[in-house]
C-alpha cells in the first residue's frame, strides 16, 4: 500500500516570498504520477502541478516547481512570488499509472499574509 | 469545457436514511472516481468508475456503492446513514487513453451532514 506524508500541517508566508511545501511517500512501484493539488477556503480542488516518476525533469507551471527525489521518495512543491490568492490547503497526493486512485497526504495549511 | 457538477451541493439526513449523490464529469472524460473529505481521515478515496464498471474500490463498508451510465454520469449511495457518514464528497473525472489519464479534475463536492 502507498502511503503520502505531509510533515507540515500549516505554514506562513509573506506576500511576494518564496515558500516550500514537504511531501514524503513510500511505494514499492517503480512507476507512477504525483500530484500537488490546492483547496481554497469553500471552493474546489485545482490541480497545481503533476510530475511522471520516470521523468528525471522536475516540473514547473509558472510560480510552482518541484523538487522531485525519487530515490528519497520526497516530491516538495516551491511556491515562488507568493501571492494571496495561494492561501489554501495543499494536498499532496499519488497514484499508480493505471488507476485513478489518488492517495492524499493530510495536507499543509498555508497563509499567505501582507 | 464546463467543469464537473455535482448535485446537491448540500444535504441533510437522519440516521438510517440512504442518499444518493449525482456526479457529472467533463464532456469527453469517461473516468469518475469518488473522494470522501472528512476532518479526521482526511481524503480517501472510495471508488472509481469507468465505461459503466467499477475498477478500483477502496477501503469502505459495502453500505457504500455506485454506478456509472452510459454517459459517464456517475451516482453514489450510501444507505443506513451513520453519524460518521458526514462528510464532504467529492467526485473527480479523468481521461483514459491520454497522456493526461491521471489528471483528475474535482467537482465541488456534496456537503452531507448526517444527524
Amino acid at each position: 500500500a502507498q502511503t503520502v506524508t505531509q510533515s507540515q500541517p500549516e505554514m506562513s508566508v509573506q506576500e511576494a516570498e518564496t515558500v516550500t511545501l514537504s511531501c514524503t511517500y513510500d511505494t514499492s512501484e517503480n512507476n507512477y504520477y504525483l500530484f500537488w493539488y490546492k483547496q481554497p477556503p469553500s471552493r474546489q480542488m485545482i490541480l497545481v502541478i503533476r510530475q511522471e516518476a520516470y521523468k528525471q525533469q522536475n516540473a514547473t507551471e509558472n510560480r510552482f516547481s518541484v523538487n522531485f527525489q525519487k530515490a528519497a521518495k520526497s516530491f516538495s512543491l516551491k511556491i515562488s512570488d507568493s501571492q494571496l490568492g495561494d492561501t489554501a490547503m495543499y494536498f499532496c497526493a499519488f497514484t499508480p499509472p493505471t488507476a485513478s486512485k489518488l492517495t492524499f497526504g493530510t495536507g499543509t495549511r498555508l497563509q499567505v499574509t501582507l | 469545457k464546463a467543469g464537473v457538477t455535482q448535485t446537491p451541493r448540500y444535504l441533510i439526513k437522519t440516521r438510517g436514511q440512504q442518499v444518493t449523490l449525482s456526479c457529472s464529469p467533463i464532456s469527453g472524460h469517461r473516468s469518475v472516481s469518488w473522494y470522501q473529505q472528512t476532518p479526521g481521515q482526511g481524503l480517501q478515496f472510495l471508488f472509481e468508475y469507468f465505461s459503466e464498471t467499477q475498477r478500483n474500490k477502496g477501503n469502505f463498508p459495502g453500505r457504500f456503492s455506485g454506478r456509472q451510465f452510459s454517459n459517464s454520469r456517475s451516482e453514489m449511495n450510501v444507505s443506513t446513514l451513520e453519524l460518521g457518514d458526514s462528510a464532504l464528497y467529492l467526485c473527480a473525472s479523468s481521461s483514459p487513453g491520454t497522456s493526461r489519464y491521471n489528471e483528475q479534475f474535482f467537482g465541488p463536492g456534496t456537503r452531507l451532514t448526517v444527524l
